[in-house]
């Protein structure tokens, strides 16, 4: 199984701050990675797909990169609705596997 | 306007059986990979089980294989999961969701519905 690692594991900003969240895979999985954002008692929701392409709706501060097995998500200047946790999926090959999470807060 | 709406969760007890149903409307859901994703009470995300747009493909995490079975009617626009031999590990919410891009069967998962809770307890 590919394993999914993410640092850190939570994150204090402000407002306006720059957001930088990182996952790493076990193994290469080229660009097969997506990034979501989620909220309390909500379901995830699909930001970064193919490690770098945007979901449409998502706002242009949100960015990723990375290829192989090192990923980055930044927020360029984090907003209050931005106030969430944050999760890195491969989606190289069975079982898809989801990064712990990186929570985001104030 | 995409929606995918869960049902059938519950309390239920080790051993035994619960069936959870996912209504899809407002896009082609006989077009789309399905899949089943669960979070347990920890928050971690798991994927469980992903079928084919027209049924004919299934795969599973390794958790759930042979207890737990993923099916669609494509003339219902529903996808189903069937949880046999309940644990208390499968506590958790459970969330259906589209597949998104990738690679037909493995892809990302767009949208979600907004899950329906599991709780397996004694």
């Amino acid at each position: 199984d590919i394993q999914m690692t993410q640092s850190p594991s939570s994150v204090s900003a402000s407002v306006g701050d720059r957001v930088t969240i990182t996952c790493r895979a076990s193994q290469d999985i080229n660009s097969w990675l997506a990034w979501y954002q989620q909220k309390p008692g909500k379901a995830p929701k699909l930001l970064i797909y193919a490690a770098s392409s945007f979901q449409s709706g998502v706002p242009s501060r949100f960015s990723g990169s990375g290829s192989g097995t090192d990923f980055t998500l930044t927020i360029s200047s984090l907003q209050p609705e931005d106030f969430a946790t944050y999760f890195c999926q491969q989606a190289k090959s069975f079982p898809l596997t989801f990064g712990p999470g990186t929570k985001v807060d104030i | 306007q995409v929606h995918l709406v869960e049902s059938g969760g519950g309390v239920v007890q080790p051993g035994r059986s619960l069936r959870l149903s996912c209504a899809a409307s407002g896009f082609t859901f006989s077009g789309h990979a399905m899949h089943w994703v669960r979070q347990a009470p920890d928050k971690r995300l798991e994927w469980v089980a992903v079928i084919s747009y027209d049924g004919s493909n299934e795969y599973y995490a390794d958790s759930v294989k042979g207890r737990f079975t993923i099916s669609r009617d494509n003339s219902k626009n529903t996808l189903y999961l069937q949880l046999n031999s309940l644990r208390p590990e499968d506590t958790a919410v459970y969330f259906c969701a589209s597949g998104f891009g990738g690679g037909g069967v493995r892809s990302w998962f767009d949208p979600w519905g907004q899950g329906t809770l599991v709780t397996v307890s004694s």
